[in-house]
């Protein structure tokens, strides 16, 4: 049972460009839904997260949207950058549960 | 440390091999987790410990695996019998109350022959 479903796979942005990945979930109990990114070779590191009281969190380039009644939250990367090629994976985590359950990825492209 | 420290950074590993994989947390990080990233996938949750009680120990794949936080700081992940399926990255994330911040090590690869 995939709880969060992540989509498209891979994307190929230009520089410059908006990067736009979704994610999908099913379980109402999770109540934090962080964005991370991760470059070979390394351990993922933490994007920008939000909680479901607000509909949106922007930090820099990088903005979560989220919609709390169809259960769905993206990421938006503004201006997007070669630097920005990497894969990205979206969790989310419940009230005082200790696990995250994350994403299958999507390996984002940045084209200069 | 700077930051979550595991090692070995890479380990090969003989089919029915016992391996042990150590991981060094931020100081003062409460929580640990250990996770199992396979190629091309996310992280899966194996195990969480909160100083050094195991609170969760539901995605541990069989009884095969095993993990230990006996003084509440380093963390060991112990594989008996490995078999080809355990082929992955073994990475450890820490986090200081209250938990949602995780901060990963670059992780262990571990490969079965």
């Amino acid at each position: 049972q995939q709880q969060v479903k992540q989509s498209p796979q891979s994307l190929i942005v230009q520089k410059g460009g908006i990067s736009i990945i979704n994610c999908a979930y099913e379980n109402t109990a999770f109540d934090y839904f962080p964005w991370y990114q991760q470059f070979p070779g390394k351990g993922p590191a933490l994007l920008i997260a939000i909680r479901p009281d607000v509909s949106e969190k922007k930090e820099g380039r990088f903005t979560i949207s989220f919609n709390k009644s169809a259960k769905q939250f993206s990421l938006h990367i503004m201006d997007s950058q070669p630097g920005d090629s990497a894969t990205y994976f979206c969790a989310a985590r419940g009230t005082n549960a200790g696990k995250s359950t994350f994403g299958d990825g999507t390996t984002l492209t940045v084209k200069p | 440390g700077a930051g979550v420290s595991q090692s070995p950074r890479y380990k090969v590993a003989k089919r029915g091999q016992d391996v042990a994989l150590r991981c060094d947390p931020i100081s003062g990080h409460v929580s640990l987790f250990w996770y199992q990233q396979a190629l091309g996938q996310g992280p899966e949750f194996l195990t969480y410990f909160q100083n050094e009680a195991q609170l969760d120990k539901s995605g541990l794949p069989s009884d095969r695996f095993f993990a230990e936080r006996p003084e509440g700081s380093v963390s060991t992940l112990k594989i008996q019998r490995t078999q080809q399926e355990d082929s992955a990255v073994y990475l450890c994330a820490s986090a200081r109350p209250p938990g949602e911040k995780l901060f990963f090590g670059s992780g262990t690869q571990l490969s079965v022959l």
